[in-house]
């Protein structure tokens, strides 16, 4: 799988869209980009996956660039409770019955009042 | 429903102890998943069981012993466990089929452990 690189540390407005940036240079056309959250003391949390397309959910948007080498996740209004690691991982689709997720350092985001 | 549930949420043990950890889910996954997390690190996978049998071995020493009784349990049992070993042990679950969204991980909210 490969290996993804984040920026350590962001901070967004509350209120304000927050864009958090991965870059997978590395990318094999059969990998997916996965984001998961991991708010304090909790288990991560699945966001949102792609493979080439953008796309959407209740919880945010992920846009990947047409070479496929980075893409970013949006959080339209962030709010205080956004706070939280977040981690971009990229996967090939395991033609098996089981699938391994490689967790990278990931991006602490802090949302401020 | 998406839920991973875990029990206990703390538990405190002797190296001396034996103790299980338990994650149950009831989404009609059939891939099951132990990590340990310490503390300001990623997860780092231990375990994957796949249809109840284990198929990934993250070279976890032996005094962590998974089981899987059915699809919907997953145990890890603990034994003479070090200090080191404190940390929160997550489970996660997955629909166990190929493709991009079946692979989806739920994961648990966690066991933490502390070893003294």
């Amino acid at each position: 799988d490969a290996k993804t690189t984040q920026p350590t540390s962001m901070d967004c407005a509350e209120g304000r869209a927050a864009n958090l940036p991965c870059n997978h240079s590395t990318i094999s056309g059969n990998e997916y980009v996965y984001w998961y959250r991991q708010i304090h003391s909790q288990g991560p949390q699945y966001i949102i996956h792609g493979l080439k397309n953008n796309e959407t959910n209740e919880m945010a948007s992920l846009i990947i660039t047409e070479d496929r080498k980075s893409s970013t996740l949006i959080l339209p209004h962030a709010t205080l409770r956004d706070t939280a690691v977040y981690y971009c991982i990229v996967r090939a689709p395991i033609y098996s019955s089981a699938s391994k997720i490689i967790f990278g350092s990931g991006t602490r985001l802090s949302i401020r009042p | 429903d998406t839920e991973v549930t875990q029990t206990p949420k703390h538990l405190v043990m002797g190296m001396t102890n034996k103790k299980s950890l338990k994650c149950e889910q009831h989404m009609g996954h059939r891939a099951m998943y132990w990590y340990k997390q310490k503390a300001k690190k990623p997860p780092e996978l231990m375990f994957v069981y796949s249809y109840e049998k284990l198929s990934i071995n993250e070279s976890v020493p032996s005094r962590f012993s998974p089981e899987c009784p059915n699809s919907s349990l997953l145990n890890l049992h603990l034994h003479a466990l070090q200090p080191e070993d404190s940390a929160l042990y997550l489970c996660a679950s997955s629909q166990g089929t190929s493709g991009g969204g079946r692979e989806t991980q739920y994961f648990g909210p966690g066991t933490r452990l502390l070893v003294l």
